[in-house]
């Protein structure tokens, strides 16, 4: 069955700080899509990066990166250099071949602190 | 750039009442998904339309229908409502079956629902 786990209900930071966000996905695919979304406070979901299964490489966008492994079944998020305004409910997600429909992890909370 | 509306963002309804949330998704996009997420929750996966036929369905629930018209433009109805479908619907639209496709899902703001 798909499963999407975010381990880390909340996470609290000063700014400038690094973090990274842990995603641990289960699936029996072999192809399959992962995702991360932001979610600030006014409550919209804003798309940060889609990956698919077969494209292992790390991406980096300006402070944020990700680290695809398969072999831990993880993508990991990482922002460099917190600031206040990261502050946000990020989710993991996960869809399989054959579907368009997100399974989402439980979410992580981020809070920067000035 | 336009982005997906909803309305009502904001709705009030007491038990049993009937609820119809609208989604207007981004112009050319021809993918309405909706998605229920409730008060510190994950957002749930409820059904999506491509092309004005429903393409896939999650855990919505039997009061709830919903579809997309000729403009692309989709309404979920929810009738006898209870309390726990208090949440948040968001609608997110795409292009060319989405996810499997050009990957990117877009969010409209949401409705909240709140049931009395």
């Amino acid at each position: 069955a798909q499963k999407v786990t975010q381990a880390q209900t909340e996470i609290s930071v000063v700014e400038k700080e690094d973090v990274t966000l842990d995603c641990v996905y289960e699936t029996r695919d072999t192809t399959y899509y992962l995702f991360w979304y932001k979610q600030p406070p006014s409550g919209e979901l804003v798309f940060l990066i889609r990956r698919n299964s077969f494209d292992e490489q790390n991406e980096i966008s300006g402070r944020y990166s990700w680290n695809f492994q398969k072999s831990t079944s993880s993508f990991n998020f990482t922002i460099t250099a917190s600031q206040v305004v990261d502050s946000a409910v990020y989710f993991c997600a996960l869809s399989e071949e054959w579907t368009d429909k997100l399974i989402f992890g439980t979410g992580t909370r981020l809070q920067v602190f000035p | 750039a336009a982005g997906v509306i909803q309305s009502p963002r904001h709705l009030i309804k007491e038990k049993r009442e009937t609820a119809t949330l609208k989604c207007y998704p981004i112009p050319r996009h021809d993918t309405v998904y909706w998605y229920q997420q409730g008060p510190g929750q994950d957002p749930q996966f409820l059904i999506s339309f491509y092309e004005k036929m429903q393409s896939d369905k999650g855990s919505i629930p039997d009061r709830f229908s919903a579809q997309q018209f000729s403009d692309y433009h989709s309404e979920l109805n929810m009738s006898s409502l209870e309390l726990g479908d208090s949440a948040l619907y968001f609608c997110a639209s795409s292009l060319q079956g989405g996810v499997l496709n050009t990957g990117e899902l877009f969010f409209g703001e949401g409705s909240r629902l709140t049931v009395l």
